[in-house]
């Protein structure tokens, strides 16, 4: 049961144009989500989060929004640069038992293209 | 370097062998986490670690894989008796504290058994 969902695994976006990444969850308890960004032959680097009391958090061209009552969230990239072609993964988390787990999505490839 | 690094960065191991993998988390984080990720797919929780304990360990997938943190700094991933079906990048990661939203990656070890 995959518990995070994105199922896009690619999306290409012309330079300077919005890119807009999805993600739909089944848990309910996941109180906070999490996108993290990943490069060939690096580790997920993190990118932006948003509390599950919000419904959207910005942070210069990254903003991502939640719709709890869709169990849907997406991040959208605006302008877009060739720098942020990567693999982006959505992740929710969860405060269960002592940790705090992530669960991630498969991922989107995401090329910008110049 | 202040980030999570990752030994070796590469492993090529035959079916039946035993293999160690390393992480040196971020100097101060007390929480430790290990992934686990196939091809096409996310990260999948495997093992967190608070202090030198294994605090949860509910995601190893059998009793061929065990973790240890004896000072509570660098951990050890083990894998006995490797299986073609245990070639995945294993990711280590931490925190500062186990309530700390954000995890921090290291690049990883690709394992490949054949």
């Amino acid at each position: 049961d995959q518990q995070v969902k994105q199922n896009s695994p690619s999306l290409s976006v012309q330079e300077g144009r919005i890119s807009i990444l999805n993600c739909d969850y089944t848990n309910s308890m996941f109180d906070y989500f999490l996108w993290y960004k990943k490069y060939p032959a690096e580790g997920p680097t993190f990118l932006i989060s948003i509390s599950s009391i919000k419904d959207k958090n910005e942070d210069g061209r990254f903003t991502v929004f939640l719709n709890k009552s869709a169990k849907h969230l997406s991040l959208h990239i605006v302008p877009s640069q060739p720098g942020d072609s990567a693999v982006y993964f959505c992740a929710g988390e969860s405060p269960g038992g002592s940790a705090r787990q992530l669960t991630f999505g498969s991922g989107t490839q995401l090329t910008v293209l110049p | 370097g202040a980030g999570v690094s990752q030994t070796p960065s590469n492993k090529v191991t035959e079916k039946g062998k035993y293999v160690e993998l390393r992480c040196d988390p971020i100097s101060g984080h007390t929480a430790l986490y290990w992934y686990r990720q196939s091809l096409g797919q996310g990260p999948e929780f495997l093992i967190y670690f608070q202090g030198t304990g294994a605090a949860d360990d509910s995601g190893l997938p059998n009793d061929r894989f065990f973790a240890v943190r004896p000072e509570g700094s660098v951990s050890t991933l083990k894998i006995q008796r490797t299986e073609r079906g245990d070639s995945a990048v294993y990711l280590c990661a931490s925190s500062l504290t186990q309530t700390s939203n954000e995890q921090f990656f290291g690049p990883g070890t690709r394992l490949t058994v054949l």
